[in-house]
């Protein structure tokens, strides 16, 4: 199983901050790397995938970047609705796998 | 719009099987995609369950694959999971969601917590 590893664990920033969270793979995923938002009580919500493609309808302060095993999501001019815990997924291969998830507080 | 609704007992007994059903509106199943399982312990990580492809392909995650079933019911729109001889480590948030062919979910149903205890 490929395994996804999330830094930072949590991160607490403030209003109007640029945010950067990491996911490491433990061998390369060509990319097919998606980032999921997911809300206290709520399911996970699609923002990116194929590592940099936004969703539709996704807001264009959110980025995703990356390739090999390295990626990366950035949230520029954070807002208090980003307040949330994110998730890295790799779709390279079976089983699909997800990182520990990554969350955010904004102070 | 796209709608998933999970339906569940909410409490099995160990060694019983969790069956759970996802009721899709706003699409037709047999028109393509594939749907999923995805499952969360109370304050962990997600984990891929499983998939199955319109037409009824499934594919398993590998640990959970000598206990795992998920079936497409064209008919009702709408596809299940069954996992059986559940312990206390299947207690978890249950979503379906659909998924693209690359296997990414764009629409998720709201979760059903599923409870393994006697």
């Amino acid at each position: 199983d490929i395994q996804m590893t999330q830094s930072p664990s949590t991160l607490s920033a403030s209003v109007g901050d640029r945010v950067t969270i990491t996911c490491r793979a433990s061998q390369t995923i060509n990319s097919w790397l998606a980032w999921y938002q997911q809300k206290p009580g709520k399911a996970p919500k699609l923002l990116i995938y194929k590592a940099s493609t936004l969703q539709s309808g996704v807001s264009s302060r959110f980025s995703g970047r990356g390739s090999g095993a390295e990626y990366s999501l950035t949230i520029s001019s954070l807002q208090p609705d980003d307040s949330a815990t994110y998730h890295c997924q790799q779709y390279n291969s079976q089983p699909y796998t997800f990182g520990q998830g990554t969350k955010l507080e904004i102070k | 719009q796209v709608h998933l609704q999970e339906w569940g007992p909410g409490l099995v007994k160990p060694a019983e099987t969790l069956s759970l059903i996802c009721n899709v509106s706003g699409y037709s199943i047999s028109n393509g995609y594939y749907w999923g399982w995805i499952r969360q312990p109370p304050g962990k990580g997600l984990e891929w369950i499983g998939s199955v492809s319109h037409s009824g392909n499934p594919h398993y995650n590998p640990s959970l694959k000598s206990r795992l079933t998920i079936l497409v019911d064209s008919s009702k729109n709408r596809f299940s999971l069954n996992l059986s001889s559940v312990t206390a480590a299947d207690t978890a948030f249950y979503y379906c969601a659909r998924a693209t062919s690359w296997m990414t979910f764009e629409y998720w149903g709201q979760g059903s917590l599923i409870t393994v205890s006697s």
